[in-house]
């Protein structure tokens, strides 16, 4: 399967600011995935992100507060904004290639202080 | 909509011992469904998927699950536990041409020596 690259691996981040995480995977991807997962927590989808139209968000997640970008089928960021502790979460980054399985990056575990 | 429930969110066995991860699934459609592994402070890895063929899968490490239709489940076994095999184990499910995974709440597995 491919391969996604994620970095940063980890942050420390003062509140109020922004971080932004890339993924690059190692083959095109039509559709790629982002998900927050909170401490002990299972995964939640953040929003799909296709290339050349804006991302379409799951309830409770809003563009000003994740905008995301897709460039090209390889490459996407997703930008935390406006950090708080409740921010403090690992977001993944997935991509899916039709009727096959998806594949994650390593994951960036943030911590807002 | 679709849904997955995992019961028992901590799982405790001895080294030699069977795995079963217990996993039911709500989906108005043919589902997609999928069994992942998480390693501490790593991404996803795939162990195995359903994708409408056999019933019975095989994955990786020695897991295998069955698609039970009749009963909206994807149990997770392995005959032989290794101490290896401790980590968060995910299921997950698609379908009807959705491409984004809705994910279980997760269950911690435990190896005792």
């Amino acid at each position: 399967s491919a391969v996604i690259s994620q970095k940063p691996s980890r942050d420390i981040c003062q509140r109020g600011t922004s971080l932004t995480i890339q993924c690059q995977v190692d083959s095109q991807v039509t559709m790629m995935f982002w998900y927050r997962q909170q401490p002990g927590q299972s995964l939640t989808l953040i929003a799909t992100a296709n290339q050349g139209s804006e991302a379409t968000y799951e309830s409770g997640f809003v563009i000003d507060k994740f905008p995301i970008s897709r460039p090209n089928l390889t490459f996407s960021t997703l930008t935390v904004s406006n950090m708080s502790p409740e921010d403090s979460s690992i977001y993944l980054c997935s991509g899916r290639p039709p009727n096959t399985e998806a594949f994650f990056g390593q994951g960036t575990r943030l911590t807002v202080v | 909509a679709q849904s997955v429930t995992q019961l028992g969110s901590h799982v405790s066995v001895s080294e030699g011992a069977l795995v079963l991860l217990r996993c039911n699934y709500s989906s108005s459609v043919p589902p997609y469904l999928f069994w992942y592994v998480q390693y501490p402070n790593q991404g996803l890895q795939l162990l195995l998927k359903y994708t409408s063929a056999a019933t019975l899968v095989k994955g990786i490490n020695g897991f295998e699950a069955e698609f039970k239709k009749s009963e909206t489940s994807f149990h997770l076994t392995k005959p032989s536990a290794h101490m290896s095999d401790a980590a968060e184990y995910f299921c997950a499910v698609s379908g009807g041409g959705a491409q984004k995974l809705v994910f279980g709440q997760g269950t911690r597995l435990t190896i005792n020596p």
